[in-house]
């Protein structure tokens, strides 16, 4: 069945640096997410990618979705204690009804 | 706008007995729901995808006999964990997706269930 891979599973970094959190999927997605699971907390949508080479922005958030549409990152820049969290990035093979397919995740702490 | 609920957030039950845990979309119709399990530091698994008005779709490995599931209305649907057991502990999530064709999944905010 189709899976998504998601790398690196941790990341601890110092506060100020960027972060990149990796996915990638056994076959072509139509859509992929992200989302954000605070400690404690349940899964917070951050955005959805549709289109090959797809960039979006969100503050100090950069999404890409890769041209051949098996895979896409999350790019942090100047990381806050504020990012603390899981990264999932879940994808759609198709635009109908299927339910998305979660990444591990990848658990992000920041050290001040 | 876009608010799931979830009820319990927490339970404790014995072995043996059936919990359910119910899943609300309180500003929004929702024709399809969504049931997760998490695994503490683990990703989301789906167990199964819940249609308004049709029996659920269940992931392979796991028992539909065992998570029953109703999806009665466009804002409720329920997950019932029968017979429960120890191994059943864990962080139940539901999802409701919009019927208006946004294919955002909005998350409850989960169900800790610990059996004993």
């Amino acid at each position: 069945g189709q899976q998504v891979m998601q790398i690196p599973q941790y990341q601890h970094v110092q506060e100020g640096e960027d972060f990149t959190t990796y996915c990638n999927s056994s076959t072509t997605l139509s859509n992929i997410q992200w989302y954000k699971q605070r400690p404690g907390g349940h899964p917070v949508f951050l955005i959805q990618l549709v289109k090959s080479g797809e960039v979006k922005k969100q503050k100090r958030l950069t999404f890409q979705f890769g041209e051949a549409k098996k895979n896409s990152s999350l790019h942090i820049t100047a990381t806050q204690t504020t990012d603390v969290g899981t990264y999932f990035c879940a994808g759609r093979k198709d635009s109908g009804n299927t339910p998305l397919v979660f990444g591990k995740g990848t658990r992000l702490s920041v050290i001040a | 706008g876009a608010v799931v609920s979830q009820h319990p957030s927490w339970v404790i039950c014995k072995s043996g007995t059936s919990v359910k845990i119910e899943c609300r979309s309180l500003d929004f119709q929702a024709t399809t729901m969504f049931w997760y399990r998490q695994f503490p530091k683990q990703s989301l698994m789906l167990m199964a995808t819940s249609n308004e008005g049709s029996k659920a779709t269940y992931e392979q490995g796991v028992e539909k006999d065992k998570f029953l599931i109703n999806h009665a209305s466009l804002t409720l649907s329920t997950l019932t964990v029968t017979s429960a057991h120890p191994e059943d502990s864990s962080f139940y999530i539901c999802s409701a997706r919009h019927t208006s064709g946004s294919y955002e999944q909005y998350f409850g905010p989960g169900t800790r269930l610990t059996v004993t």
